[in-house]
């Protein structure tokens, strides 16, 4: 049993370009959420999704799109990378009654 | 909006107990929550109190909820190296919704 997937797990960019980030879980649930991590900052929710089809904005989604076409996988696309995009992102699936969240390992993003 | 606060760092002595504070504001959270995250790994559930409990024990770990004040601390009893890391309180918000509000996170050192 994987858990929550991410990939890459690092990734360097330039100003402007743009890329996807992987998420994909096999636990079978439905709630799944992007996160980016800043010193200081906490984790700030940019997406969430609350099943196939169904997505919805969190605290910081400007420059982010997400789309969850199937249940197990929930990708990040960044359209044109800037300098203040640079953070790690976590990918978390959740489920059940006590709403445990299912991290991945994160991806460290560079833009430059 | 809702807020979770926590102080940035914490620095204990092997052996003593550790007690890490947080604030929230969302009074309607059906559970509280801390993670904790070791360097470069994704974040992992470390213990939840359901909020209309005071308090919850669990080996080395004691949770205390005061609803009133709107605070929650974890306690650590007989810290060890391997607690080293970072802590991060969480609020689930209502029953139903898994869109957490996570605090800016305490960083635990643990001296030899």
């Amino acid at each position: 049993n994987a858990g929550v997937t991410q990939t890459p797990k690092f990734q360097v960019l330039k100003t402007g370009q743009s890329m996807t980030l992987q998420c994909a879980q096999d636990m079978n649930h439905e709630y799944m959420s992007w996160y980016r991590q800043d010193p200081g900052m906490g984790l700030r929710l940019i997406h969430y999704s609350v099943g196939a089809g169904i997505t919805d904005q969190g605290e910081v989604p400007n420059g982010y799109n997400v789309s969850r076409s199937t249940t197990e996988d929930f990708p990040l696309r960044l359209l044109s990378a800037a300098p203040s995009q640079t953070s790690v992102y976590f990918c978390a699936s959740t489920q059940g009654d006590r709403a445990e969240a299912f991290f991945g390992q994160g991806t460290r993003l560079t833009v430059v | 909006g809702e807020d979770v606060e926590q102080s940035l760092f914490l620095s204990v002595r092997e052996g003593d107990s550790s007690v890490i504070n947080c604030t929230y504001t969302d009074s309607s959270s059906t559970y509280l929550y801390w993670y904790k995250q070791e360097p470069g790994a994704g974040l992992q559930l470390l213990t939840y109190i359901f909020s209309n409990m005071d308090m919850k024990q669990d080996q080395r770990l004691t949770v205390l909820l005061n609803k009133k004040d709107k605070h929650l601390s974890l306690r650590i009893a007989d810290t060890q190296t391997g607690d080293s890391a970072i802590y991060f309180c969480a609020e689930s918000g209502a029953s139903g919704t898994y869109k957490y509000i996570f605090g800016t996170g305490t960083r635990l050192k643990v001296l030899a």
